[in-house]
């Protein structure tokens, strides 16, 4: 079954910490890896996929396939990166799965 | 600039009644879904759409079904709304290209169900 598993609802850190957002999936064949965001009050967005390979916003992800992860890190937190952070696999068939989403908190 | 509109921001329906939520694209995409969002449930996929009329369903279809007469246009409707239905639902839409399938997203309908 395709699957997308995000195992911290909410991740809690100071500004300039390192951040990782875990994300693993569950899929057989080769999945399209996304990370959307949802600032407060705003529209779903994209954030970055793992295809194009580039840093967003001070954010990366690699895709590991032995793991199945695809986790979201970024190496100095700033308090604008408090957002909802989703992890999405696109199957062959156009079809977007999301995980549960992980909740961002970066204090002051 | 890119849009996706649903009809409302905000919504109350009693119980029982038939609810329709439109959700319109104006970027010629293929795909369009409808999701639930719900705190530590993330969001679930109802329905998903990859053609006119063409429709399949995702993880959560009970209770609701789909219409999609014109590429643009993607309608949830709630046959018979129930509390358990209160939700913030999120139509999106993407283009069927492998390697290009950003998913854009509506703001939002915040239903409530009495």
């Amino acid at each position: 079954a395709q699957r997308v598993t995000q195992p911290e609802k909410l991740l809690s850190v100071f500004k300039g910490a390192p951040v990782e957002l875990k994300c693993n999936y569950s899929y057989s064949g080769s999945p399209e890896l996304f990370w959307y965001v949802q600032y407060s009050r705003q529209r779903l967005q994209l954030l970055l996929r793992h295809i194009s390979r580039e840093s967003i916003k001070g954010f990366t992800a690699d895709l590991n396939k032995g793991e199945t992860s695809f986790h979201l890190k970024k190496p100095f937190a700033q308090e604008e990166d408090s957002a909802m952070y989703y992890c999405a696999l696109n199957n062959q068939g156009g079809k977007l799965i999301f995980g549960q989403g992980t909740e961002l908190s970066v204090k002051p | 600039d890119v849009k996706v509109t649903q009809s409302s921001r905000y919504l109350v329906k009693r119980t029982g009644e038939k609810v329709f939520l439109e959700c319109v694209q104006d970027m010629d995409h293929e795909n369009m879904f409808w999701y639930r969002q719900d705190p530590g449930l993330g969001l679930r996929l109802i329905y998903f759409s990859y053609d006119v009329k063409m429709k399949e369903k995702g993880d959560i279809p009970e209770g609701y079904s789909v219409s999609r007469e014109k590429k643009e246009r993607f309608s949830l409707i709630l046959e018979s709304a129930s509390t358990n239905q209160t939700s913030m639902y999120l139509c999106a839409s993407s283009t069927a290209m492998r390697g290009f399938t950003e998913a854009f997203f509506g703001q939002g309908t915040r239903l409530t169900v009495v």
